[in-house]
């Protein structure tokens, strides 16, 4: 089984500020990791995903995750927010065909 | 494409009643997935089909619901008697087959109140 740890609740940051979202899993076996976006009252949207090959990946809106094996992590990052980026976070992990999803990080961009 | 279709977005209903959840997945998805979301639990995977066989229910909470696709791009969640605690945002998702399988397409949800 897998399972998906985001450390940070609720994340408060200033327009053009950089932002990191943190993402840990634990599985015991080889997963696909996925970064998804939920705008307010609005499904979840694929930001970016990870399944083989060059460990940093570049997903829409400017954002960017690092798979890091030794550490089982796959932290979320973009260098400057905007307003638009006020939403929730989920990263997600996968093996087989269901999708496990962390806990969420609500992203709070101020003016 | 339209993307995944739900309806109703809304829907307010009291203690005891039936409710019926929609879903048409995206065409020529062969995945359909079920979720719940709610502040307390977060989101978490309900039922899931395979070219309209349900293969994993094991996240279905309680025989008060029950889920069926009978065809390719239909599906219901159904909740009889509801109670208050099963108020919450159902999602529906559907995926390609492949190996980008995991790549899960929502629809715009369902928000339940059960009064």
């Amino acid at each position: 089984a897998q399972s998906v740890t985001q450390l940070d609740s609720q994340v408060p940051v200033f327009e053009e500020a950089p932002v990191e979202l943190r993402c840990n899993y634990s599985s015991s076996v080889s997963v696909y990791l996925f970064w998804y976006v939920q705008y307010p009252n609005q499904g979840l949207q694929l930001l970016l995903k990870y399944l083989s090959g060059s460990t940093l990946v570049k997903g829409i809106n400017g954002f960017e995750a690092e798979f890091n094996k030794s550490q089982t992590s796959f932290h979320l990052r973009k260098p400057s927010v905007h307003i638009s980026d006020t939403a929730e976070y989920f990263c997600a992990v996968s093996a087989g065909n269901k999708l496990t999803f962390g806990g969420g990080t609500r992203v709070l961009v101020k003016p | 494409d339209a993307g995944v279709i739900q309806s109703p977005r809304h829907e307010v209903t009291e203690m005891g009643q039936e409710v019926t959840l929609r879903c048409k997945p995206i065409s020529g998805h062969d995945y359909l997935f079920w979720y719940r979301q709610t502040m307390m639990r977060g989101l978490e995977l309900l039922i899931y089909f395979n070219n309209n066989v349900p293969i994993d229910d094991s996240g279905m909470p309680e025989d008060r619901f029950s889920a069926k696709m009978p065809n390719a791009s239909f599906s219901t969640l159904k909740i009889q008697p509801s109670e208050p605690r099963d108020s919450a945002v159902y999602f529906c998702a559907s995926s390609l087959k492949g190996y980008e399988v995991n790549e899960q397409f929502f629809g715009p949800g369902t928000r339940l109140t059960v009064l």
